[in-house]
């Protein structure tokens, strides 16, 4: 079993939908949560970044952790076509490497 | 503010010709360093990690090296490259505290035939 599980998508929604993106994690020691953007091409752009259970909200993401259950979410509200990218949880525990899932893609179509 | 650079952006060598991928860094002081790869569709995979000047970590033992020559110079190298060598490689640098943000850079796509 792979550390961090992400589902590869491709996940495709219309403009304007809400988005759920979501990981699985094996090891209850993981501590730090992260999601990062990455567009075709390019590198991965830190996106979200919490340490707790519980919603962290910036503007219309929103990173949930369920510490309880090993599952992590990045929801997307109002989606747009700008946020079609490679959607990447990571995930820390103090004094080792930060730890990737997959990736899913996500594609808005206008 | 910090920068990260990474270059070239794009090559396509010949199966057995050397490779040097370089990365540096801006605006910091003593970050870590380090080196994934990413294969179509497929995750991070971390190949090199740097504390400091001169020493290198390994995670994936395979045909390819690294060195730190100065605090904010990462290197990636190959004096024999495979058809796996193939890939997008990327350079990131966090701060050695804290929670392990990494900092990517626009990473370097390896075509090898």
């Amino acid at each position: 079993q792979k550390e961090v599980e992400q589902d590869p998508g491709p996940l495709s929604v219309p403009e304007g939908a809400i988005v759920s993106l979501n990981c699985t994690y094996s090891n209850s020691a993981f501590q730090y949560f992260m999601w990062y953007r990455q567009y075709s091409r390019k590198g991965p752009e830190l996106l979200m970044y919490t340490y707790s259970s519980g919603n962290k909200e910036d503007g219309r993401f929103t990173a949930q952790v369920d510490k309880s259950s090993k599952y992590i979410s990045l929801f997307i509200r109002d989606s747009q076509p700008s946020d079609s990218a490679t959607y990447l949880c990571a995930i820390y525990n103090a004094g080792n490497m930060l730890t990737f899932g997959g990736g899913t893609r996500l594609m808005v179509k206008p | 503010s910090q920068t990260i650079h990474q270059w070239p952006a794009t090559l396509v060598q010949p199966v057995g010709s050397p490779l040097s991928l370089e990365c540096t860094v801006e605006g910091t002081s003593n970050p870590n360093l380090y080196w994934y790869r990413q294969a179509a569709g497929r995750g991070l995979q971390l190949l090199f990690y740097s504390i400091g000047i001169g020493q290198i970590s390994s995670e994936v033992p395979q045909n390819l090296s690294a060195s730190r020559p100065q605090d904010r110079q990462f290197i990636l190298s190959s004096k024999k490259l495979l058809l796996s060598d193939s890939g997008f490689y990327l350079c990131a640098w966090s701060m050695d505290s804290g929670a392990n943000v990494l900092t990517f850079g626009a990473g370097s796509r390896l075509t090898v035939l």
